[in-house]
């Protein structure tokens, strides 16, 4: 069974310093990540996948598979940027490939 | 807006009551699924239906629990004589087609809570 996790629940940084959202998952296949993210008051969105290789909103994550790893990053952190991360995975084939399993999620919040 | 739409979006009901929860994905999207999200936690797989299909309910919790898509759109997920641990946000989202590296779209969720 796949697993995700988030190590940090929370996170604090001030505006233009630099973030990074750590994610880690334990599959033995070719796993598909994404990173979702819930602004305050708005639905679950996805913010990126690893697959396309974009960068949105200024954030980047790498799939790292020797570290089993897939952190998001940004250079400078925006106040805009607080909400909740959650880091995601799917099966890249074979069985039940159409689940996400979720990380717990990870508060980001951006002190002026 | 064309998004997925649920509702209620918060329901609260006695223990022992059965409650049942509405989704309406994108038009055209043919893979549904339904999450469970309790308080503090990421969402959990709940099932999944590709039309009118059930394909997977493997992460229904019991058999309470009781998923429908009966013409390929809109879905309901019942839970019959409800208990405290049911209390969460429940999620459902859609997709184009089934399958990995399928961007799925979710709705707001309907908060349930159960004296």
């Amino acid at each position: 069974a796949q697993r995700v996790t988030q190590p940090e629940k929370l996170l604090s940084v001030f505006k233009g310093a630099p973030v990074e959202l750590k994610c880690n998952y334990s599959y033995s296949g070719s796993p598909e990540l994404f990173w979702y993210v819930q602004y305050s008051r708005q639905r679950l969105q996805l913010l990126l996948r690893h697959i396309s290789r974009e960068s949105i909103k200024g954030f980047t994550a790498d799939l790292n598979k020797g570290e089993t790893s897939f952190h998001l990053k940004k250079p400078f952190a925006q106040e805009e940027d607080s909400a909740m991360y959650y880091c995601a995975l799917q099966r890249g084939s074979g069985g039940s490939n159409y689940k996400l399993t979720f990380g717990k999620g990870t508060l980001l919040t951006v002190n002026p | 807006g064309a998004g997925v739409s649920q509702s209620p979006r918060y329901k609260v009901a006695k223990r022992g009551q059965d409650v049942a929860l509405r989704c309406d994905p994108i038009s055209g999207h043919v893979s549904l699924f339904w999450y469970q999200q309790a308080l503090g936690q990421g969402p959990e797989f709940l099932t999944y239906f590709q039309n009118e299909a059930q394909l997977d309910k493997s992460g229904l919790p019991s058999d309470r629990f009781f998923a429908e898509r009966p013409e390929g759109s809109v879905s309901t997920l019942k839970i019959q004589r409800t208990q405290q641990e049911d209390s969460a946000v429940y999620l459902c989202a859609s997709s184009l087609v089934g399958g990995s590296n399928q961007p799925q779209h979710f709705g707001d969720g309907t908060r349930l809570s159960i004296l």
